[in-house]
């Protein structure tokens, strides 16, 4: 059953502590993604990858947020330092670049996070 | 870039009765139209999608119009069922153009009344 995994699911910290959340894209998926979702500001979109290099990350706060992809099946989300206001879910999700499948996004379960 | 509008955003039907969602976008460019369903403590789920050169597709219960000419694009669940409620988010994307960006709308958060 493929599917996209993110760890942790849940994860409370401190302001000012280093969060890192991480996500295993469906194997053989070459495109990933990072989203933010609240309730004012619905799913926004932080950045996104295609073969592990980053295409955009405009959505990102430069100073304190970095996303990387080690590897093909690994993709970091980082958050240093943390502020209560990045209190959010955290979706990875990813996707085949195949035509006509291109656009189709999986979801995983989301990382739920809660800066204090 | 693109903006996605999404009425209503809260819907509550009896069961058994249909429900629709409408969105609006706004670059005429966008040719991919996917909706999501999100469950509470879930990630959003691809239910159906359509892309711009057909103008109606079906999936069981679920159905979605797309009116390019307009640009408006609908969700219709019929004969809705108490498993239905979640909320369900529209979005746009311009495909096949190397971009793989969609925009959401907020959200209509459904629920059924058994």
């Amino acid at each position: 059953d493929a599917r996209v995994t993110q760890t942790p699911r849940h994860k409370v910290t401190e302001m000012g502590q280093e969060v890192t959340m991480r996500c295993q894209p469906i194997l053989g998926h070459n495109t990933v993604f990072w989203y933010r979702q609240t309730m004012m500001q619905g799913l926004e979109l932080l950045a996104y990858f295609r073969n592990r290099a980053p295409l955009d990350d405009s959505g990102m706060p430069k100073d304190r947020f970095s996303a990387e992809m080690p590897d093909a099946t690994l993709a970091t989300l980082k958050i240093q330092p943390s502020e209560p206001r990045d209190s959010a879910v955290y979706f990875c999700a990813s996707a085949t670049t195949l035509v006509g499948r291109d656009n189709e996004q999986f979801f995983g379960p989301g990382t739920r996070l809660t800066v204090l | 870039g693109e903006n996605v509008e999404q009425h209503p955003s809260t819907l509550s039907v009896q069961e058994g009765d249909s429900a629709v969602i409408k969105c609006t976008y706004s670059d005429s460019a966008s040719n991919y139209f996917p909706w999501y369903k999100q469950e509470l403590g879930k990630g959003p789920q691809l239910i159906i999608d359509i892309r711009s050169n057909v103008g109606e597709k079906k999936d069981q219960r679920i159905a979605v119009t797309l009116n390019k000419t307009a640009k408006h694009f609908s969700l219709h669940i019929t004969e809705t069922q108490p498993e239905d409620s979640a909320v369900y988010f529209c979005a746009a994307s311009l495909s096949g153009a190397g971009s793989y960006q969609l925009t959401f709308g907020k959200g209509t958060k459904l629920s059924v009344i058994p």
